[in-house]
């Protein structure tokens, strides 16, 4: 069964304080994975799609990498507006692997 | 843009009522899901659906059925709410194909009392 693992639960940093958020993956065979930004009482917001090993996909101050096993989000100089749950997401096999399978997503906390 | 619309944002319902969560998305997407959110348990599927009138059950479907009657719209139905189905649910659509990403309404957080 696929599974979606994301690291660490919730993370606290300064502003301009710079890191990265993980999420590893155990799927049959990539095909693709996405990265959502949630706010509190929202529903999650499309950020980043990538397609294969190797992939970089960048935002402003987010970029998306992802390896054969593992994607990270790399957050350079946050600022507060960037407080919020990061979530990951893998298409699951199975009717054409038509649903996402998410991770528990990481809470994000930019502090000024 | 694609535009996933939730009828409601909040609802406040009595335990044993039958409740309708209505979804519409503009973009002729063939996938249509629902999703329930709970703290520390991250998004689980309920119900999804890959065409008009197709369903197929997600990882929770006690308790829920759907509707897809038409393709924009997905409703999801509480035949009998209970207070364990308070929650924030999540209504998804997604072009069919393997990379394509999935567009959420807004959201509905459901009381029941």
């Amino acid at each position: 069964e696929d599974q979606v693992t994301q690291s660490p639960e919730a993370l606290r940093l300064q502003e301009g304080e710079s890191s990265s958020l993980n999420c590893s993956y155990t799927v049959s065979g990539l095909r693709g994975l996405f990265w959502y930004r949630q706010d509190p009482g929202k529903g999650p917001e499309f950020l980043f799609t990538l397609y294969s090993a190797g992939e970089e996909k960048e935002k402003e101050r987010l970029k998306a990498t992802l390896t054969k096993k593992e994607s990270f989000l790399h957050i350079t100089a946050p600022k507060p507006e960037d407080s919020a749950t990061y979530l990951c997401a893998v298409p699951s096999l199975g009717k054409g692997a038509q649903k996402l399978v998410f991770g528990q997503g990481t809470r994000l906390t930019i502090n000024p | 843009d694609v535009k996933v619309t939730q009828s409601s944002r909040y609802l406040v319902k009595r335990t044993g009522e039958k409740v309708f969560l209505e979804c519409v998305q503009d973009m002729d997407h063939e996938n249509m899901f629902w999703y329930r959110q709970d703290p520390g348990l991250g998004l689980r599927l309920i119900y999804f659906s890959y065409d008009v009138k197709m369903k197929e059950k997600g990882d929770i479907p006690e308790g829920y059925s759907v509707s897809r009657e038409k393709k924009e719209r997905f409703s999801l139905i509480l035949e009998s709410a209970s207070t364990n189905q308070t929650s924030m649910y999540l209504c998804a659509s997604r072009l069919r194909g393997r990379h394509t990403e999935a567009f959420f309404g807004q959201g509905t957080r459901l009381t029941v009392v």
